[in-house]
């Protein structure tokens, strides 16, 4: 079953503007962790954001947490066209099984 | 650094035959995953190793799927025989421990096997 959920489906942008995608969980997570995806390729880990965390950024991306409300956003900043691809969030669940729950990703596409 | 390596990239099989695929984690890293990811769905987990044993395999199906790493390094996932549900992209991970031996929890995968069952 799917823990994570990502809002939108699918996102569809302009190079040079911002993307914004969410996720919400169900359960108390040890870490949250977000991920890119190309067609036809293997998973990327971009960025893992622990449960007494708020915000974290490296590079052009910005992730929050809001364990109250058991969401999740991942922002990128002025999108590339490489930056077309799949993005999943994926949860490490508090149950000590330290394997990942995956959503069911958006699709990001960046027309330049 | 190589990363996870698995072959081969792509397999079709008619339903009923067997098939397996092969995954050799990065070098040091303790922790494997195999993962079953459907069309356009994220990843679900089908077993994790720590060396060579499995710990967590409540999501293999038994009746199947088999998988094993011998040596505590490669892994080889089987499916015996395969159905059309199976047509699925089969990734492995892999991630290592830090200090005083706890759990790192960066999972570094593979490109995936492409399975096509007709």
């Amino acid at each position: 079953s799917q823990q994570g959920e990502e809002d939108p489906q699918a996102l569809s942008i302009q190079e040079g503007e911002n993307a914004t995608m969410n996720c919400s969980y169900k359960t108390s997570i040890n870490n949250l962790q977000w991920y890119r995806q190309n067609s036809g390729r293997g998973l990327v880990h971009l960025i893992l954001i622990r449960s007494n965390e708020r915000e974290k950024h490296s590079g052009r991306l910005r992730v929050t947490l809001d364990t109250s409300k058991k969401s999740s956003s991942l922002l990128i900043t002025a999108s590339r066209a490489a930056d077309t691809a799949s993005y999943f969030c994926a949860t490490d669940v508090n149950t000590g099984r330290r394997a990942l729950t995956f959503g069911s990703g958006t699709r990001l596409q960046v027309q330049p | 650094e190589a990363g996870v390596v698995q072959s081969p990239r792509y397999k079709i099989i008619e339903k009923k035959q067997p098939v397996a695929f092969w995954c050799n984690p990065i070098s040091g890293h303790n922790t494997l995953y195999w993962y079953r990811q459907n069309l356009g769905q994220g990843p679900e987990l089908l077993i994790r190793y720590e060396n060579e044993e499995a710990v967590d395999d409540s999501q293999l199906p038994k009746d199947r799927f088999s998988a094993e790493r011998l040596k505590g390094v490669d892994s080889t996932l089987k499916i015996q025989p395969a159905e059309l549900g199976d047509s699925a992209v089969y990734l492995c991970a892999s991630s290592s421990h830090g200090l005083a031996g706890a759990l790192t929890d960066t999972q570094y995968f593979g490109p995936g096997t492409r399975l096509t069952v007709l």
